[in-house]
């Protein structure tokens, strides 16, 4: 099935330790966006992009790197993960500026940060 | 910079009710406006959405909204609740920057049988 698909799912790492959260999608969309979702905060934009090669910072980057190599895929990574990273974290992806049809979602990432 | 309000953080309805979700924004040109719903455990699914013309938009399952800009809002509602629905719902409105959204800080709906 068409969509965005996130990998980890689950994922607990100590403090200091570093991972690469994947997103990839195969609706030939070319922005692609992450998300952390917080209780009662909604969702804040940490990166995005808006095509192969490309990336943005968002609302909370801090602690957050991106890289899109390829235009199907949108890495996050957290260098030195630390306990204020505990969040569900969640991948988007949509059309380019003419779109109408709000953003795909993956099925998150639920990290702890110990 | 744009903005979402959601005022109510949980709301409880029992099965058969009716609903209203309220939605408020802050965007000074006419906002592209968005309902998501998020089950458990679940990623977001877009319900309706909102960009000129008819100010009450459907949506899937049976939700509808309503742009209000003299109020500068965007009530999602449903006739009669299931226990299905007992879900997150999060307002969203697209600003100036690209494509992005701003989510809103979701309400979380429960639903007595």
């Amino acid at each position: 099935n068409a969509g965005v698909t996130q990998t980890p799912k689950f994922r607990v790492l100590k403090t200091g330790q570093s991972m690469t959260l994947l997103c990839a999608q195969d609706m030939n969309h070319e922005y692609m966006y992450w998300y952390r979702q917080d209780p009662g905060m909604g969702l804040r934009l940490i990166h995005y992009s808006v095509g192969e090669g490309t990336t943005a910072k968002g609302e909370v980057p801090d602690g957050y790197n991106v890289s899109r190599l390829k235009k199907q895929n949108f890495l996050l990574g957290l260098e030195s993960a630390a306990p204020s990273q505990t969040s569900v974290y969640f991948c988007a992806s949509s059309y380019g500026p003419d779109w109408g049809y709000g953003y795909t979602f993956g099925s998150g990432t639920r990290l702890t940060v110990v | 910079a744009q903005s979402v309000t959601q005022p109510d953080i949980h709301i409880t309805v029992s099965e058969g009710a009716s609903l209203e979700l309220r939605c408020n924004y802050s965007y000074g040109a006419t906002p592209y406006l968005f309902w998501y719903v998020q089950s458990p455990g679940q990623g977001l699914q877009l319900l309706l959405k909102y960009f000129s013309g008819d100010t009450l938009v459907q949506g899937i399952k049976g939700f509808e909204a309503e742009f209000k800009r003299s109020q500068s809002s965007f009530n999602l509602r449903k006739p009669s609740v299931h226990w299905s629905d007992a879900a997150e719902y999060f307002c969203a409105v697209r600003g100036n920057a690209g494509n992005m959204l701003t989510f809103g800080g979701g309400t979380r709906l429960m639903v007595k049988p």
